[in-house]
């Protein structure tokens, strides 16, 4: 496609719910990064893909977080057990280069 | 937590005047980027600029690197309303974790028509 795009847009989900969030990055794009927004914040990173392979994910704030990228493209990521603290902006970037970032518009999730 | 610091937190000017921003890192770079932000859309590239450089421009942007400083600034020329916005600073680490962008907490601007 013409640019990263993700999936939903909004997302509300009960406490302790599991929610799943899609990425599609740029067609041909190595590089596939997850970030999470707070309001009023900068991205902070979560995890790293190159190609199918997560060569870092020292940023998931715990063990309830897991991203995926099973074919080299498309990306999920799945929160399980949702909490409050978990609202925020989750920003997908996918890069060729591994230095300009291209962005989606982001999941905004809501935990009520 | 976050490498860079923006700073003003926020700022608010007249349209055609000049908007300037700084941020502060903590560790040695490969590069820096500047990235924009619209109210509830994902960030845009602006500029890159190197290590080994200490100026780059691109239109109205004027992007500064003081690698002795750890700091950067970005000057818009002439802005226009069109310019309000949030920015952002983005450093990478040298080693092995070079891929990591590391974004400041960032500078909302305003540009008053």
């Amino acid at each position: 496609g013409a640019g990263v795009s993700q999936s939903p847009r909004y997302k509300v989900a009960k406490r302790g719910q599991d929610v799943a969030l899609r990425c599609d990055p740029i067609s041909g794009h190595v590089s596939l990064f997850w970030y999470q927004q707070a309001l009023g914040q900068g991205p902070e990173f979560l995890t790293y893909f190159q190609n199918e392979a997560q060569l870092d994910k020292s940023g998931l704030p715990s063990d309830r977080f897991f991203a995926e990228r099973p074919e080299g493209s498309v990306s999920t990521l799945k929160i399980q057990r949702t909490q409050q603290e978990d609202s925020a902006v989750y920003l997908c970037a996918s890069s060729s280069l591994n230095e300009k970032l291209f962005f989606g518009s982001g999941t905004q999730l809501s935990v009520l | 937590s976050q490498q860079g610091e923006e700073d003003p937190q926020a700022l608010s000017i007249q349209e055609g005047e000049n908007a300037t921003m700084n941020c502060s890192y903590k560790t040695s770079i490969n590069n820096l980027q500047w990235y924009r932000q619209n109210s509830g859309r994902g960030l845009v590239h602006l500029i890159l600029i190197r290590s080994n450089e200490r100026e780059k421009h691109s239109g109205r942007l004027r992007v500064t690197l003081d690698t002795s400083k750890k700091s950067s600034s970005l000057l818009i020329t002439a802005s226009r309303a069109a310019d309000t916005a949030s920015y952002f600073c983005a450093t990478d680490a040298r080693g092995d974790s070079s891929y990591k962008l590391i974004f400041g907490s960032g500078t909302r601007l305003l540009v008053r028509p």
